[in-house]
């Protein structure tokens, strides 16, 4: 069965601090990962697509990563701003268009 | 240009009632999704149009949920005789293509059932 799980459920930093979310995946042929932010009262915020292991992509303080098992977020000397959940979802060989979504990661960054 | 827009942006029911949410997609995108989010949880896929092609309705968890779209434009999911557990947050996102593109999200209804 597809499965997404993300960890932490929650995580607080102080402002500056590095840290990483994690997302690990169990899919039939991976066919992208996806990373998004949502903030309360809103829809989801695209932010990367990583098609296979090993590629990389980054925004801002954002870098995603990806391997055969999972995915890791890292945010680089966080700001208050960047505070947000985190979700990541997968679309697996078997279907065209349905994404798998993990619960997400709430992450809070103390000023 | 305009983005995913939904409405209403709350909606309080009493129990029994029917409710009718509104999504209206970004402009030229042909894909269109449905998804619940109950609080804490992650999105639960409920329906999914492709342009002209039937939808896939796979996703809806009874068949008091319906919901429709009138060729690329407006949609509507529409559930009757809401009950408790229908209380969530119903997002709605537009794609230009299939599932190989990222999604655009609308803000969300915030549906409660009293």
């Amino acid at each position: 069965e597809d499965q997404v799980t993300q960890s932490p459920e929650a995580l607080r930093l102080q402002e500056g601090e590095s840290s990483s979310l994690n997302c690990s995946y169990t899919v039939s042929g991976l066919r992208g990962l996806f990373w998004y932010r949502q903030d309360p009262g809103k829809g989801p915020e695209f932010l990367f697509t990583l098609y296979s292991a090993g590629e990389e992509k980054e925004k801002e303080r954002l870098k995603a990563t990806l391997t055969k098992k999972e995915s890791f977020l890292h945010i680089t000397a966080p700001k208050p701003e960047d505070s947000a959940t985190y979700l990541c979802a997968v679309r697996g060989g078997d279907s065209n268009y349905q994404l798998i979504w993990g619960a997400g990661t709430k992450l809070i960054i103390k000023p | 240009g305009a983005g995913v827009s939904q409405s209403p942006s709350n909606k309080v029911t009493e129990k029994g009632k029917d409710v009718e949410l509104r999504c209206d997609p970004i402009s030229g995108h042909t894909a269109l999704y449905w998804y619940r989010q109950r609080l804490g949880q992650g999105l639960e896929f409920l329906i999914y149009f492709q342009g002209n092609s039937a939808p896939d309705k796979s996703g809806l968890p009874s068949d008091r949920f319906s919901a429709e779209r009138t060729g690329e434009s407006v949609s509507t999911l529409t559930i009757q005789r809401t009950q408790q557990e229908d209380s969530a947050v119903y997002l709605c996102a537009s794609s230009p293509r299939d599932g190989s593109y990222e999604q655009y999200f609308g803000p969300g209804t915030r549906l409660t059932v009293t």
